[in-house]
């Protein structure tokens, strides 16, 4: 099983200001199989990124995926007030699909 | 618009079975593979099991022999049938659309198992 560990845990920046979220994995995902989702309080997980680097539909160009191998960044360019959420990352590369445990981006 | 309706989630003893129900429309379900995904209260993301189109199943290592993922594409439905259900099983379960990355997710169905 690929483990994905994600850093920081929680993330306090301010609106307008640029975020770096990074999310590892334990071995090489296939194909750069990597998807990033977005998750808000009481609300279902939202796909952002897929393929590591493709926005899905109505995503905003804000926000942008990259990386390779074991290792992989989702950028928020500028953030707006709702982008303060809980993201994950996601390998798809394997049968066994596995999470990252979350980056908290709050607002500082 | 393409949507998923989980349902069937509720209170159970450990050692106890339940079956959650997916209904899904806008989309042709029937060439689509799907998942489960469920997220214990305050927790992160979890893949539970997943179906091809073609009937194909997985499922992860903590489920394995206890929960079975099903379909039904006449009606557009997916199922997880659950038994000796655990504590640890405690969770909200999000159906989802796909076995990649997941490009639509339902509301979820909460399912608690407590003595």
């Amino acid at each position: 099983e690929i483990v994905l560990t994600q850093s920081p845990d929680t993330l306090s920046l301010s609106p307008g200001e640029r975020a770096t979220l990074s999310c590892r994995a334990s071995q090489s995902v296939s194909a750069n199989y990597l998807a990033w989702h977005q998750q808000k309080p009481g609300q279902a997980p939202r796909l952002l990124i897929y393929g590591a680097s493709n926005r899905a539909t109505g995503i905003p160009d804000r926000f942008s995926g990259s990386g390779s191998g074991t290792d992989f960044t989702l950028t928020i360019s500028r953030l707006e007030p709702e982008d303060f959420a809980v993201y994950y990352c996601q390998q798809y590369g394997t049968a066994l699909i596995t999470f990252g445990q979350g980056t908290r981006l709050e607002i500082k | 618009e393409v949507q998923l309706l989980e349902s069937g989630g509720n209170l159970v003893q450990p050692g106890g079975s339940l079956t959650l129900s997916c209904a899904a429309s806008g989309f042709t379900f029937s060439s689509y593979a799907m998942s489960w995904v469920r997220q214990a209260p305050g927790k992160g993301l979890e893949w539970v099991s997943s179906i091809s189109n073609a009937g194909t199943t997985y499922n992860a290592e903590s489920v394995k022999g206890r929960f079975t993922i099903s379909r039904d594409n006449s009606k557009n439905t997916l199922c997880l049938q659950m038994d000796n259900l655990r504590v640890e099983d405690t969770a909200l379960y999000y159906c989802a659309k796909g076995r990649q990355a997941f490009d639509v997710w339902g509301q979820g169905t909460m399912v608690t198992v407590s003595p």
